[in-house]
């Protein structure tokens, strides 16, 4: 059972461009969504988070949305840059579980932002 | 500021065998995650540790198997190796068991079972 799905297993965004990442999730109990980047040989790198109690939130080039009723969230890199070339984890977190900040992870998203 | 650094990065088993995993998690975080990544897919959680007491535990069968020690770095034993034990094993540590506390992982360490 998936709880968190990212659909589009790879993206290709010119340089300079808008990149927008999707991810879905089912359970309703999640309520802290994250964003990690993950470069090869490398472990994931935390890029950005966001509570159920906010829609948005914002970090320089970085934007998360969370829209709950839809149970989906998205990522905006603008503007799109080559080092954000890397695969891109959702992951979620809350939920009865019996360890509330375990972390559930879609399968990734490959970015290429090309020149 | 120490980041989480684990250790082997690469190590080759053959089914039947045990392994120890290490993890040093970052400077100032109590709090141990171990997560197993197959390949193209996401981690998946195996345990936490918080103040060396397992703290909620993923699918995993009961051969994996950990420690936390006073230090807060972290261990991961695998007794009886399969085949399906071949992943990349991640380490994450954060500051308490507070949900919106963003973990931090290490590298890695990429298990293969022969």
């Amino acid at each position: 059972d998936q709880q968190v799905k990212q659909n589009s297993p790879s993206l290709s965004v010119q340089e300079g461009r808008i990149s927008i990442l999707n991810c879905d999730y089912t359970n309703s109990m999640f309520d802290y969504f994250l964003w990690y980047k993950k470069y090869p040989a490398e472990g994931p790198t935390f890029l950005i988070s966001i509570s159920s109690i906010k829609d948005k939130n914002e970090d320089g080039r970085f934007t998360v949305f969370l829209n709950k009723s839809a149970k989906h969230l998205s990522l905006h890199i603008v503007p799109s840059q080559p080092g954000d070339s890397a695969v891109y984890f959702c992951a979620a977190s809350g939920g009865n579980t019996g360890t509330a900040s375990k972390l559930t992870f879609g399968t990734g998203t490959r970015l290429q932002v090309t020149l | 500021e120490t980041g989480v650094t684990q250790s082997p990065t690469h190590l080759i088993k053959t089914r039947g065998q045990q392994v120890t995993l290490r993890c040093s998690s970052q400077s100032g975080h109590n709090t141990v995650s171990w997560y197993q990544q197959a390949l193209g897919q996401g981690p998946q959680f195996i345990f936490q540790y918080y103040r060396e007491e397992e703290n909620g535990r993923g699918n995993f069968p009961p051969r994996f198997s950990g420690l936390q020690f006073p230090n807060y770095s972290s261990e991961l034993n695998v007794n009886a190796l399969e085949l399906d034990d071949s992943a990349l094993y991640l380490c994450a540590s954060s500051l308490g068991v507070n949900e919106n506390q963003p973990q931090h992982f290490g590298d890695g360490t990429r298990l293969s079972i022969l």
